[in-house]
């Protein structure tokens, strides 16, 4: 079992649809990062959380919002999406950040499996 | 800049033989090396990691090789087998606080 689970695993959305992937880490860890992992392309970071405080924002569009309650949990609210907005997309934790630092090992989840009609 | 470029895109090799896989960078900042493996319907899990005051690392039969003057580092697998199948990505630290990604190596042991 992961230390880091996703729902929902897939998710399919029309373009009007509103809808949330939650993720939730059992690590004790402190930071949690967003990512899109989309065919033949590197996964692309989108949000890092550092103890609650969003600390990188990585240029993603507004249709897109993050949301983190607490160092355990983060949600990615989607509203108003594209077909290319299909992607996987995936939650991971790590340690404590600090800037410049060694970011450590990131533990990722299983991901969730977004299409856009 | 923080972008990873990542060769070979696909690989096939046959068990027992060695595979390897090698990613570039530009900048000179970046401290960590870390390498992914992801198995199919899974998310990426760490399998070796090298840190820039260090040129070569080894775990059982994957080995990871620094040159910082080249910017260039590279994976190496020996007496692959069938169940070392997967995508490979290499990453870097970045400026900020994360990680970036190479595109992924798409590994192939045939028995």
């Amino acid at each position: 079992e992961t230390g880091v689970t996703q729902t929902p695993r897939h998710l399919v959305m029309g373009m009007t649809n509103k809808k949330s992937l939650k993720c939730e880490q059992h690590l004790g860890h402190n930071a949690m990062y967003w990512y899109k992992q989309s065919a033949k392309k590197p996964l692309e970071l989108m949000f890092v959380y550092n103890f609650k405080e969003q600390t990188e924002n990585n240029s993603v569009p507004s249709r897109f919002s993050p949301e983190c309650p607490n160092s355990s949990h983060l949600f990615l609210h989607l509203h108003t999406l594209q077909p290319e907005d299909s992607a996987l997309y995936l939650c991971a934790s790590s340690p404590l950040l600090r800037q410049g630092a060694n970011t450590g090992e990131l533990f990722f989840g299983e991901g969730s499996r977004l299409t856009v009609l | 800049g923080e972008n990873v470029e990542q060769h070979p895109s696909t690989l096939s090799v046959q068990e027992g033989d060695s595979a390897v896989i090698k990613c570039t960078y530009s900048d000179s900042a970046s401290n960590y090396f870390p390498w992914y493996k992801q198995e199919l319907g899974k998310g990426p899990q760490l399998i070796i990691d090298i840190r820039s005051n260090v040129g070569e690392k080894k775990d059982q039969r994957i080995a990871v090789t620094l040159n910082k003057t080249a910017k260039h580092f590279s994976l190496h697998i020996t007496e692959t087998q069938p169940e070392d199948s997967a995508v490979y990505f290499c990453a870097k630290k970045n400026s900020g606080y994360a990680l970036n990604f190479g595109k992924g190596t798409s590994l192939l042991v045939t028995p």
